[in-house]
């Protein structure tokens, strides 16, 4: 069964930095990984999908990879605003179009 | 339009009540999916609807009912809830379901309190 884990569960930042998000799942048998993003109370907003033969997407000042064979990947958030506060949930599918999503990351940045 | 919408964004309603929650999509996808997230968890699949048809039921308790009466609705009738059904109920779609990767879109949530 496939397991997904996101390093760290949360995380508060000045504004300004460079950040990283980590997730991480158990089977590398993916179709894709996709980065949400998701403000309190409210639904998932697409952020970035890489499918499994891609090493990286790009979008904006958010950067994601893939590694496939070691089970892992990241999200780069460049030069972080307080607008970017939220909780950032990574998912993977695999075969019949199921997704599992990990636990999520809450990012605060502060003014 | 990538858009999925989900009515009402807010209901309460005590544990006799019977009530419905709507989940509309016009992108031509043929499969649908109902997500429960608890407060600071990750959505949990409850039903998937492909074509249709309900594909996929996680175990779900039948005091919630799914029902897709056209390829651009689902609904999912809820009752008897109990308290601890709380929670956000997310709505997606996805052209289709199969083997084949498909992005699903989600809706905004109907966020549930159960009294």
């Amino acid at each position: 069964k496939q397991e997904v884990t996101q390093i760290p569960a949360a995380l508060s930042v000045p504004e300004g930095e460079n950040l990283v998000l980590n997730c991480s799942f158990t089977d590398s048998a993916i179709y894709n990984l996709q980065w949400f993003r998701q403000d309190p109370g409210k639904g998932l907003t697409s952020l970035l999908l890489i499918q499994s033969s891609q090493r990286e997407q790009t979008s904006g000042r958010l950067n994601a990879s893939l590694d496939k064979s070691s089970g892992r990947s990241t999200l780069y958030i460049a030069a972080s605003q307080p607008g970017d506060s939220a909780t950032y949930l990574c998912a993977v599918r695999s075969a019949g179009n199921m997704l599992t999503f990990g636990g999520g990351t809450r990012l605060m940045v502060k003014p | 339009d990538t858009e999925v919408t989900q009515t009402p964004k807010h209901l309460v309603m005590g544990m006799t009540n019977k009530k419905s929650l709507k989940c509309e999509q016009h992108m031509g996808h043929r499969a649908m999916y109902w997500y429960k997230q608890k407060a600071k968890k990750p959505p949990e699949l409850m039903f998937v609807y492909s074509y249709e048809k309900l594909s996929i039921n996680e175990s779900v308790p039948s005091r919630f009912s799914p029902e897709c009466p056209n390829s651009s609705l689902l609904n999912l009738h809820l009752h008897a809830l109990q308290p601890e059904d709380s929670a956000l109920y997310l709505c997606a779609s996805s052209q289709g379901q199969g083997t084949s990767s498909y992005e699903q879109y989600f809706g905004p949530g109907t966020r549930l309190t159960v009294t």
